[in-house]
């Protein structure tokens, strides 16, 4: 069964920094590309980083460039969020978030970990 | 970026009433297309995926057709358990993007 589960949320004060985790099992994640994907409060969904399978190619949102850093460990089976400067407009469920292939064409989403920012 | 316009915004439809909802694309996307269900506290729900494909488990009433830039979702019958926002996603660019979002209410 394919799971993946964030953690790493909580609340931060604005400027502070947070670092999400996803675990995932269930299938190979070294062939697949991941994404993050958050939701501020009563708002819609925001794509906000990608990640290829082999970690060559990396993108962000612009909202998100220059302070958030993507990684992952596929030794681990793992994918990672760095968050720096954070900001109240970064407070939102983060979910990880596998991407298609022509072979596994669903896209997977975790259950999700929220980020608040706030004094 | 591809933009990802869906409509309506909102809906308030009746138990076995027929709903459709559009998402159009700024850019062609080919069939690369999802929709997905969201109640509130939950992840998103994957309905259909590449445009027209039943997610394993949904219920048949779901269906979906569309391609390029134009794709609609709909329900044959709604059901009370089909509350909750409806969201489509094209996966053709890396670079993921959502419709806004259309709240199905019950009537």
């Amino acid at each position: 069964e394919v799971q993946l589960v964030e953690s790493g949320g909580g609340l931060v004060p604005p400027g502070g920094s947070l670092r999400l985790s996803c675990e995932a099992s269930g299938f190979t994640f070294s062939t697949f590309e991941m994404n993050w994907v958050r939701q501020s409060p009563g708002k819609g969904l925001q794509w906000i980083a990608y990640i290829s399978s082999g970690a060559i190619n990396i993108f962000y949102a612009d909202s998100v460039k220059g302070r958030f850093t993507i990684s992952r460990d596929n030794d681990r089976g793992s994918l990672f969020l760095e968050m720096n400067s954070l900001r109240a407009e970064d407070t939102a469920v983060y979910y990880c978030v596998r991407a298609p292939t022509v072979m596994s064409p669903q896209i997977f989403w975790g259950q999700g970990t929220p980020v608040a920012v706030s004094s | 970026e591809i933009q990802m316009t869906q409509s309506p915004t909102s809906l308030s439809a009746s138990v076995g009433d027929r709903v459709t909802i559009t998402c159009r694309a700024s850019h062609s996307i080919s069939t690369d297309l999802h929709w997905y269900q969201q109640k509130p506290g939950k992840a998103p729900k994957l309905l259909i995926y590449d445009a027209s494909n039943l997610q394993s488990g949904v219920p048949s009433r779901f269906s979906a057709s569309g391609s390029e830039t134009e794709f609609t979702l709909t329900i044959s019958s709604l059901q009370p358990d089909d509350f909750g926002t409806y969201f489509c996603q094209q996966s053709y660019s890396s670079l993921w993007t959502f419709g806004q979002g259309t709240k199905v209410e019950i009537k």
